[in-house]
């Protein structure tokens, strides 16, 4: 089982719509989830961060985490064609001392059409 | 506030030659991370730094790489001698060492893409 799982899709959604990308980790013992956004051939970039059950908005995104069902999405609504990018979902286990590495995901692509 | 820089962009070598692979953290930035992604595969960790000390080299494939980060500032990734399987885009990222959401908050560089023939 990966430690962290996408649907790779690609995931099409027309402007303006509400686009919904989910993510599963295995290791229970995870403590921090993110959020990054990769344009081709560019680094990834940290649109959101969450510690806690529950919905976290920022702008137009909407970060959920379930950790009873070891669960966690990213909802991104009135798309735009500038949204359309690879979604990373990465979790930090936090086992003590100061290694935060991340465990990412193979990330979703998105595609929003005009 | 300039962000996290790679050299080179892109490096095509031969198998067997040796590669070294620079990033430049963003100032201030007491973490340092070695990242790695090969062709259909997710991002994965490679190795940590906490100023110039190795916290976790965990994630390194083999004794084929070396990774440094002289004074706590840049860091070099060597790879010798390169195989075929190395290929991949390798990322740094950084992060500041002080409250837990800074120390998670990784930025990342833009990568080199490493092409072993």
């Amino acid at each position: 089982q990966k430690e962290v799982e996408q649907n790779s899709g690609p995931l099409s959604v027309p402007e303006g719509a509400i686009a919904s990308l989910n993510c599963t980790y295995s290791d229970r013992g995870s403590q921090s989830f993110f959020w990054y956004r990769q344009y081709s051939g560019k680094s990834p970039e940290l649109i959101m961060f969450i510690y806690s059950n529950g919905d976290k908005e920022d702008g137009r995104f909407t970060a959920q985490l379930n950790k009873a069902s070891q669960y966690v999405s990213l909802l991104i609504r009135d798309s735009q064609p500038s949204d359309s990018a690879t979604y990373l979902c990465a979790v930090i286990r936090n086992s003590g001392g100061s290694n935060y590495k991340l465990t990412f995901g193979k990330g979703t692509l998105l595609t929003v059409n005009p | 506030e300039a962000g996290v820089t790679q050299f080179p962009s892109h490096s095509v070598i031969e198998k067997g030659q040796t590669v070294t692979l620079r990033c430049d953290p963003i100032s201030g930035h007491d973490n340092l991370y070695w990242y790695r992604r090969v062709m259909g595969k997710e991002i994965k960790f490679l190795l940590h730094f906490v100023k110039e000390s190795k916290q976790d080299e965990s994630g390194m494939p083999n004794n084929r790489f070396l990774a440094e980060r002289t004074g706590g500032t840049y860091s070099t990734l060597k790879v010798q001698p390169a195989e075929l399987e190395d290929s991949g885009v390798y990322f740094c990222a950084s992060s500041y060492e002080d409250t837990q959401i800074r120390k998670e908050t990784q930025y990342f560089g833009p990568g080199t893409r490493l092409l072993v023939l």
